[in-house]
């Protein structure tokens, strides 16, 4: 399998639920990405790992908590999650300069209710 | 100031004409730019990506970049529905890398 795969497709989630998105990249990248994007607005920036290591934490709540056990997994872990949550997660994957851009997976929707 | 700004349109073209598509950045340091497709609901998927002052072209898509005046722009020639969707700019300065808030073209059968 190439490219970014991410996992679920489509999660619907409690407030009191604990969940986890994950994300795979066969790319041979180094540095992976979490993006938030609400209905019609921008992607917002919600961490990156380069060489594995979290470099940026864009002052998102403690709810979520990202995991990079390697240069080609990353997860997203979620708990007491509130409605306003609910949002497209974007995983993606790029060389460490970034320089050829970035690969998108397919995204997670999430719903939570 | 944003580093990358785009209209956030909506553009809309008749079915056939020429799509033109613009964005400034703000850094001039800046090395790679990008243009990506997002249709509504999907991921951003990169369709252009342009290094050097100039034209470069694919197919019914051209990417132009002047970097003296910072703008990085996009021309869809012989629009198709198919190409309504919005469109991303991003910009890597550096170890940053920028999107801008997309601009949404719909082409008019």
């Amino acid at each position: 399998e190439t490219g970014v795969t991410q996992t679920p497709r489509h999660l619907v989630m409690g407030m009191t639920n604990k969940k986890s998105l994950k994300c795979e990249q066969h790319l041979g990248h180094n540095a992976m990405y979490w993006y938030k994007q609400s209905a019609k607005k921008p992607l917002e920036l919600m961490f990156v790992y380069s060489l594995e290591e979290r470099v940026e934490n864009n002052s998102v709540p403690s709810r979520f908590s990202p995991e990079c056990p390697n240069s080609s997994h990353l997860f997203l872990h979620l708990h007491t999650l509130q409605p306003e949550d609910s949002a497209l997660y974007l995983c993606a994957s790029s060389h460490l300069d970034s320089s050829y851009g970035y690969t998108f997976g397919s995204g997670t929707r999430l719903t939570v209710v | 100031q944003k580093e990358v700004e785009q209209n956030s349109g909506p553009l809309s073209v008749p079915e056939g004409a020429i799509a033109s598509l613009n964005c400034t950045y703000s850094d001039r340091g800046s090395q790679s730019f990008f243009w990506y497709r997002q249709y509504s609901g999907k991921s951003p998927e990169l369709i252009m990506s342009i290094y050097s002052n100039g034209d470069k072209e694919d197919g019914r898509f051209t990417a132009q970049l002047n970097k003296a005046s910072q703008y990085v722009s996009l021309l869809i020639r012989d629009s198709q529905p198919s190409d309504s969707a919005t469109y991303l700019c991003a910009v890597n300065a550096g170890n940053q890398f920028y999107f801008g808030t997309g601009t949404s073209l719909t082409v008019i059968p």
